[in-house]
């Protein structure tokens, strides 16, 4: 079946845009996450949603980033006024509840 | 101090070699994944286990709840096993993840 799906795959933008990147989850998986891969470091963990619970947005680094999931599905992460610190690649994965996660192949956003 | 710790940083072993990653954490976890991410590609969960010991083809997974502790194995090492192997734990919903483990097999 068909896996998670992210897009763009790269983004490049001029510092001070605002960008959207879309994550299409896996049909029937309840959970949906993102995630920030820096160049050199690790994953860190940005936003969480499950069902029609509030979403736990405690990983987001700045009022810049929000994101919303529209009838429990797709998610789109947004990112105001973009910073070349924001340049990552940006992972969705989704799961069953709590179960195993299943990751997307990621947006590459480079902020020039 | 993160609560994921990973060693080695990097591995090069031999076409053949066995392979040993480790990984230590400080939290209390309701389970740990070893996920593995190829150069250029995406990340792909190897196993999510919450005690003893997995086992998928070549690779064997193992967890020590009480030592907080668990190790990824690959045994007969392939050039196709180079990637980054990553250890993250799961609180709840929450994944913290490792720094990761570069592995390169050579032929």
């Amino acid at each position: 079946g068909a896996g998670v799906s992210q897009s763009p795959s790269n983004k490049v933008t001029e510092k001070g845009k605002d960008v959207e990147l879309r994550c299409d989850p896996i049909s029937g998986h309840t959970a949906l996450y993102w995630y920030r891969q820096s160049l050199g470091q690790g994953l860190e963990f940005l936003i969480y949603f499950q069902g029609n619970s509030a979403p736990d947005k405690s990983g987001l680094p700045s009022d810049r980033f929000s994101a919303e999931r529209t009838g429990g599905s797709v998610s789109t992460l947004t990112i105001q006024r973009t910073q070349q610190e924001d340049s990552a690649v940006y992972l969705c994965a989704s799961s069953f509840v709590s179960y195993e996660q299943y990751f997307g192949p990621g947006t590459r956003l480079t902020v020039t | 101090k993160n609560e994921v710790e990973q060693s080695p940083q990097n591995l090069t072993a031999q076409e053949g070699e066995f392979i040993t990653i480790n990984c230590s954490y400080s939290v209390g976890i309701s389970a740990l994944h070893w996920l593995q991410q190829h150069p250029g590609g995406g990340i792909v969960s190897l196993f999510m286990l919450s005690s003893g010991k997995k086992k998928h083809g070549r690779l064997i997974a193992t967890i020590n709840i009480q030592e907080k502790h668990s190790s990824l194995h690959i045994t007969a090492s392939h050039p196709r096993d180079s990637a980054v192997y990553i250890c993250a734990v799961r609180n709840d919903y929450k994944l913290s993840f490792g720094a990761g483990t570069t592995v390169t097999v050579r032929a």
